[in-house]
């Protein structure tokens, strides 16, 4: 089986850091993937970690420890437009596709 | 290239009731998925093909819905004797060989909001 857990809601002002935790559970393991879903939107990819260490895309970075079934995304320099849901879908091995979980709803106030 | 596309965007339907969806992925995309999502829910998978071949099923795919992409383009989802449960966004996506082993970088289309009465 899989699981996964994330905290449901954050909540960050705008131009701080803010860290999403993800842990999961998996019968064989891939990758990580996040993903953002703006709400009334469709998901759309932000980072993928196959390898342990930190993944940066701009102001985004992700990170991953195979060994402790953990990652978490790193967003910076926060904008009102980050505003959405953020979900971390891991692989299993033979699988074709996505685990997602219930997500991460976060929230940039000003 | 456009993009996922999903047509219908909306579909109100009463209970009972077939109803088809279709999807056309980014044309040079072999792989494509079909997931579910509820309110406050992440997209649930459902089924994925490689080309015209269904791969994949989960078992939330009961007997009331078939999916079919005949000549590994489009695809369609097809819910029979609708029931209000089935009440959700249905969403499509597409990778390529770009999208990594699994397709971890998949694209999504709009999604297609169903409302079973």
């Amino acid at each position: 089986g899989q699981s996964l857990e994330q905290p449901s809601e954050v909540t960050a002002v705008e131009g701080a850091i803010v860290q999403i935790n993800c842990t999961y559970q998996t019968s064989g393991f891939y990758g990580l993937s996040w993903y953002q879903q703006h709400d009334g939107g469709a998901p759309t990819f932000l980072s993928y970690n196959a390898l342990d260490g930190l993944e940066e895309t701009g102001r985004f970075s992700s990170f991953l420890s195979r060994s402790d079934s953990y990652g978490y995304l790193l967003l910076q320099e926060l904008q009102m437009k980050d505003s959405a849901s953020y979900f971390c879908a891991p692989r299993q091995t033979g699988a074709n596709n996505l685990f997602f979980g219930t997500g991460t709803r976060l929230t940039v106030i000003p | 290239d456009t993009g996922v596309s999903q047509n219908p965007r909306h579909k109100i339907t009463k209970r009972g009731q077939n109803v088809t969806f279709r999807c056309d992925p980014i044309s040079e995309h072999n792989r494509l998925y079909w997931y579910r999502q509820t309110l406050g829910q992440g997209p649930e998978f459902l089924t994925y093909f490689q080309n015209e071949a269904q791969l994949e099923k989960s078992r939330l795919l009961s007997d009331r819905f078939s999916a079919e992409r005949p000549k590994g383009s489009f695809s369609t989802l097809e819910i029979q004797r609708t029931e209000q449960g089935d009440s959700a966004m249905y969403l499509c996506a597409s990778s390529g060989i770009q999208g990594g082993t699994g397709g971890y970088e998949q694209y999504f289309g709009p999604g297609t909001r169903l409302t079973v009465t």
